[in-house]
């Protein structure tokens, strides 16, 4: 049973330049989550998507950032014109569609950004 | 808005000793409580859980209890073992009941266990 899975598990990218990170998540897991961390700081929420529905994106940054969860295929999470502070892991978690409060999310092995 | 506040690291000890790290919360609802583990270059793994008070989740030895009396959320374990070093997060779930919501993270406290 696989995992969430993440790719690339290291990118990098010259200032600039635009960065794509993919996450597929569990099998039968209708909810997206992208967290961010950067160096010695816990993990910031970013995103939570449904399929095809941005559902809360009040962690994103306004520009710059985009996110998106199509009927078909992995949720891409897209930095443009990256910047130096963006070098960061970038999570990515998944949960059950389920009426049942707060499912624990499960978590991918992150995609590290560098930037150069 | 809502927040959780974890003991800083990093945290030395020995094999087979004591281990509690320290974690408090601020949140306006009934929020669920988390401990995640995080091993060098991985995800993050869910460690146990509490979604209401006076409950306590447990896993693999570590052990932790919601008080609401003192919105808190301590990770203890007996003995740890040297496999058990790691870095653990603390997390609350800002949504009651309902839907799932964005989970609010700690900083992280670095556990070293030597042999």
């Amino acid at each position: 049973n696989a995992g969430v899975m993440q790719n690339p598990r290291h990118l990098v990218r010259r200032r600039g330049q635009e960065a794509r990170l993919r996450c597929s998540p569990m099998k039968g897991h209708s909810h997206v989550y992208w967290y961010r961390q950067l160096p010695e700081e816990g993990l910031k929420f970013m995103v939570y998507l449904q399929k095809e529905n941005i559902i809360d994106e009040s962690g994103m940054p306004k520009e710059r950032f985009s996110a998106e969860f199509p009927k078909e295929g992995p949720s891409i999470l897209r930095i443009q014109q990256v910047v130096r502070g963006d070098s960061a892991a970038y999570f990515c978690a998944s949960s059950p569609h389920d009426r049942v409060a707060n499912q624990p999310q499960h978590f991918g092995d992150g995609t590290r950004l560098s930037i150069l | 808005g809502d927040s959780v506040t974890q003991m800083e690291g990093p945290v030395t000890l020995s094999e087979e000793a004591f281990l509690t790290i320290n974690c408090t919360y601020t949140a306006t609802g009934y929020p669920s409580l988390f401990w995640y583990v995080q091993y060098p270059g991985e995800g993050l793994q869910l460690l146990l859980k509490a979604t209401k008070a006076d409950d306590k989740g447990s896993n693999k030895g570590f052990e932790a209890t919601y008080r609401k009396e003192t919105t808190s959320f301590h990770l203890e374990k007996g003995s740890v073992q040297v496999s058990d070093s790691a870095v653990y997060f603390c997390a609350l779930s800002d949504k009651d009941g309902g839907s799932q919501g964005n989970l609010i993270f700690g900083k992280g406290t670095k556990l070293s266990v030597k042999p």
